[in-house]
This record gives structure tokens, C-alpha cells and sequence, in this order.
């Protein structure tokens, strides 16, 4: 059975520190992958998108970039976080294109 | 260009009684339709799904949609909700080979014993 992974949980970060969100797909070959974030309230913006290793297509600019370094792996990174990006992170996969299935999350609070 | 329209962003209704939540797509093309329900600092997980095809599509917990494509809709029912029901819950549009789906704004429904 397919298992999708996000870490970390839970971070607390500063003002202009950087960050890294990784997500990692098990039991799937080749999936698609992709990056949302949820603000409260709950409106999902998806952010990237990766349908092979090594490539990303960015939905919009937050100031956010993405890496696919391995087929199961899906990093989130900034060098410089904004207050902005506090909320939280959904890792999800397809094949595709269809229907999504979606990781835990991780709750990021920027100070 | 596609977008989905949940009219409803807060539902509330007593346990023991049915639902309906409303979802509104507009998509060119041919439409693949899907529910997802999130709990509490949890995920979303997708409760069922509608490929072309039979218009009434079953999901878990006794969950089921109706594709309409007359009305552009796809709104869910439930004939008996439970407590455990209480979450929110995120419509959503896309088809085969798109890889950037629409979702709704989510509706949050609210459980009362």
C-alpha cells in the first residue's frame, strides 16, 4: 500500500529564516506530485507541481521554490521566510492527473 | 477557464438527519469530479469520485454525489449524518493529464447532537 510522509509536523520559524518541507511518496512509482498551502480558513493554493524527477512547474509565485531530487521525493523551500507563509503545507499525489491523495500536512507558524 | 463554487461555507444540521452540500463546477472540456473531506489539522482525504459515466457515484461512509451536467453540479448527500461527520469538505474539478485541479472554498459542516 502507497504511504505519503511529511516532515516535519511542526515548525516555528522566524521572520527572513529559511525553511525546507519535504514530502516522500512509498508504494508508488513514478507519481505525480504536488505542493499546496492552506490558509486559515481553509482556501488550498496549489503552489507546484512535478510529474517527473527533476522537473517543477511553479502555479504562482510566493516566494517559494520546489525540488524533485529523487522519484518519491517532493522539497518546499524558501532561503527567506515572510510572515505570509505562515499556514499549512499538503503534500499530495496523482497518477494522471486524476483524483489526489493527500499527506498529514505541516502547521508552519512564522514569527 | 475552470472554477468550482461551494455557495455554502457553513452547513449545520442535527445528527440523525440528511445532508446535502451544493457544489457549482465550470470546466471545458470533460469534467472528472471529486469530494474530499478534511478533519481537524489533518489532510484532506477524497471521499469519492466521478468519472464520465453513471451520474451517481458512491463514496465511503455512506457518502454519494450526483453529476449533473445540465445544472453544472455535483453536490453531495448523506441519508443520516453522524457526529463523526463534522469536518470540512472541499469540491473539486479537473480531468485526465491536468495537473493544476480547481478546488471549491470548502464548506464546514457542523454536527449538532
Amino acid at each position: 500500500a502507497q504511504t505519503i510522509h511529511q516532515w516535519p509536523v511542526a515548525e516555528i520559524k522566524a521572520v527572513g529564516s529559511p525553511l525546507s518541507l519535504g514530502c516522500t511518496i512509498k508504494g508508488k512509482s513514478s507519481p505525480n506530485l504536488y505542493w499546496y498551502w492552506q490558509a486559515t480558513g481553509g482556501t488550498l493554493q496549489q503552489l507546484f507541481y512535478s510529474i517527473t524527477v527533476g522537473q517543477v512547474e511553479s502555479v504562482v509565485q510566493l516566494n517559494l521554490s520546489a525540488s524533485r531530487p529523487k522519484d518519491d521525493q517532493f522539497i518546499l523551500s524558501t532561503e527567506k521566510l515572510l510572515l505570509s507563509h505562515s499556514g499549512f503545507y499538503l503534500c499530495a499525489w496523482s497518477l494522471w492527473g486524476a483524483e489526489q491523495y493527500f499527506g498529514p500536512g505541516t502547521r508552519l507558524t512564522v514569527l | 477557464a475552470q472554477s468550482v463554487t461551494q455557495p455554502d461555507a457553513r452547513v449545520t444540521v442535527s445528527e440523525g438527519a440528511s445532508l446535502q452540500l451544493r457544489c457549482k463546477y465550470s470546466y471545458f472540456g470533460t469534467p472528472y469530479l471529486f469530494w474530499y473531506v478534511q478533519y481537524p489539522r489533518q489532510g484532506l482525504q477524497l471521499l469519492l469520485k466521478y468519472y464520465p459515466g453513471d451520474p451517481v457515484v458512491q463514496g465511503v461512509n455512506g457518502f454519494e454525489a450526483e453529476f449533473s451536467k445540465s445544472n453544472s453540479s455535483f453536490h453531495l448527500r448523506k441519508a443520516s449524518v453522524h457526529w463523526s461527520d463534522w469536518a470540512v469538505y472541499f469540491c473539486a474539478v479537473t480531468s485526465g493529464g491536468n495537473y493544476k485541479p480547481t478546488f471549491g472554498k470548502g464548506t464546514s459542516l457542523v454536527v449538532h447532537p
